[in-house]
């Protein structure tokens, strides 16, 4: 079973300091992990995925299978970072191809305050 | 067209009638999802498909869900007999392909049983 845990339902910063989204999850194979973005009254958006390895809008996330982490960071935030953000697993295949439904956590709410 | 589409975009049921959500996927796509969000909640994954494969129906809460794919295009969303646990937001999202490619969010549908 998939599973993925955001243990911050919201979070709370202010403008220039740094942001960490904790995200957790438990699978028995090789994962693909993702962050998703919904800005106010837009749709939900890919932020990252860990396979890409790159820096979006300044966050970073990094796959840590000994932990079974893939937290989302970012050195000094915005107030346009405020948004709901959410962590999403795929299983991987042993040939390293991701497939099937996207498990996704239940969101953490970040407010970065002027 | 430019985005995944669902219609209506909000609606209002009596407690018991049945309801017809629907998802217009980005043109190509072979990859459609639906997922429903309580209020407060994380996403919870309902169904997807994949071109001419065997749905997964893994997270359809009750036989009173069901939906249907027409080839890769539209898919309807179908839920019998309505009750106010139903309220949520529905979404729909696709893909190009099952593997290693980003899901597209539609805007979503607001349902409320009253």
């Amino acid at each position: 079973a998939q599973r993925v845990t955001q243990p911050e339902k919201l979070l709370s910063v202010f403008k220039g300091a740094p942001v960490e989204l904790k995200c957790n999850y438990s699978y028995s194979g090789s994962p693909e992990l993702f962050w998703y973005v919904q800005y106010s009254r837009q749709r939900l958006q890919l932020l990252l995925r860990h396979i890409s390895r790159e820096s979006i809008k300044g966050f970073t996330a990094d796959l840590n299978k000994g932990e079974t982490s893939f937290h989302l960071k970012k050195p000094f935030a915005q107030e346009e970072d405020s948004a709901m953000y959410y962590c999403a697993l795929r299983a991987r295949n042993a040939g390293g191809t991701s497939y099937g439904k996207l498990t996704f956590g239940q969101g953490t709410i970040l407010t970065v305050h002027p | 067209g430019a985005g995944v589409s669902q219609s209506p975009s909000n609606k209002v049921t009596e407690k018991g009638k049945d309801v017809e959500l629907r998802c217009d996927p980005i043109s190509g796509h072979t990859a459609l999802y639906w997922y429903r969000q309580r209020l407060g909640q994380g996403l919870e994954f309902l169904i997807y498909f994949q071109g001419n494969s065997a749905p997964d129906k893994s997270g359809l809460p009750s036989d009173r869900f069901s939906a249907e794919r027409t080839g890769e295009s539209v898919s309807t969303l179908t839920i019998q007999r309505t009750q106010q646990e139903d309220s949520a937001v529905y979404l729909c999202a696709s893909s190009l392909a099952i593997q290693n490619t980003e899901a597209f969010f539609g805007q979503g549908t607001r349902l409320t049983v009253v």
